[in-house]
């Protein structure tokens, strides 16, 4: 059965420094997805990555994959308060369109 | 224009009631899910539709029973109603192909709390 496991499960992150939240999962997969949510809201998707060495960018927000060691990192850049959220992994199952998701990491921003 | 909707927003029930979750995607996706998000926030896939046709069925009680009357609507219907459904039920969709994906579009969200 697949795993996903995310790490931090929580950061409290300083007001522009940077940061990484690693999602490693069990089994074989070559894409993996990013989502936000923000409290009492839906899921929000920040990122697609659908082949090895692939890497997205958006804002301060950077996800790479990396599928032979089954782990995708989303780095933050000089972290800023309106990125405080959960951010979630979650990888796609070779055989179909089922998500596996990570348990999410909470992200804080300190003022 | 919301892309995927779920109604209702809130339900509260007591133990033992039926209740019913409505879905609607106005994207043109042939794929739709169900997921549940527990009090720890742990997202966990429940069905997914491709087509009308169910393709995922996670071990989901039997009292969970998903209909799709056509490709832009998903609806959950839960008998015997227990204290740990209480939960949020994401309805979500994509534009995917067996054996391939896309991304999935989540809707709002509905809280069920069972008292």
């Amino acid at each position: 059965e697949l795993k996903v496991e995310q790490n931090p499960l929580f950061l409290s992150m300083q007001e522009e420094k940077n940061y990484t939240i690693y999602c490693n999962y069990s089994t074989t997969s070559d894409r993996l997805y990013w989502y936000r949510q923000d409290p009492g809201k839906s899921l929000e998707s920040l990122f697609v990555l659908l082949s090895n060495g692939a890497v997205k960018q958006e804002g301060r927000l950077m996800a790479s994959l990396d599928t032979k060691a089954r782990l995708s990192t989303l780095h933050i850049t000089a972290a800023v308060h309106d990125l405080s959220a959960t951010y979630f992994c979650a990888v796609d199952m070779e055989y179909g369109n089922k998500l596996v998701f990570g348990a999410g990491t909470i992200l804080r921003v300190k003022s | 224009d919301t892309a995927v909707s779920q109604t209702p927003k809130y339900l509260v029930t007591q133990m033992g009631n039926d209740k019913s979750i409505k879905c609607e995607q106005n994207l043109g996706h042939d794929t739709m899910y169900w997921y549940k998000q527990d009090s720890k926030k742990f997202l966990k896939i429940m069905f997914s539709y491709n087509n009308k046709e169910l393709i995922i069925n996670e071990t989901v009680p039997n009292r969970f029973s998903p209909k799709s009357p056509d490709k832009a609507h998903l609806n959950l219907h839960i008998n015997s109603l227990e204290l740990g459904d209480s939960a949020v039920y994401f309805c979500a969709s994509s534009q995917a192909l067996r054996g391939y994906s896309y991304e999935q579009y989540f809707g709002p969200g509905t809280r069920l709390t069972v008292t």
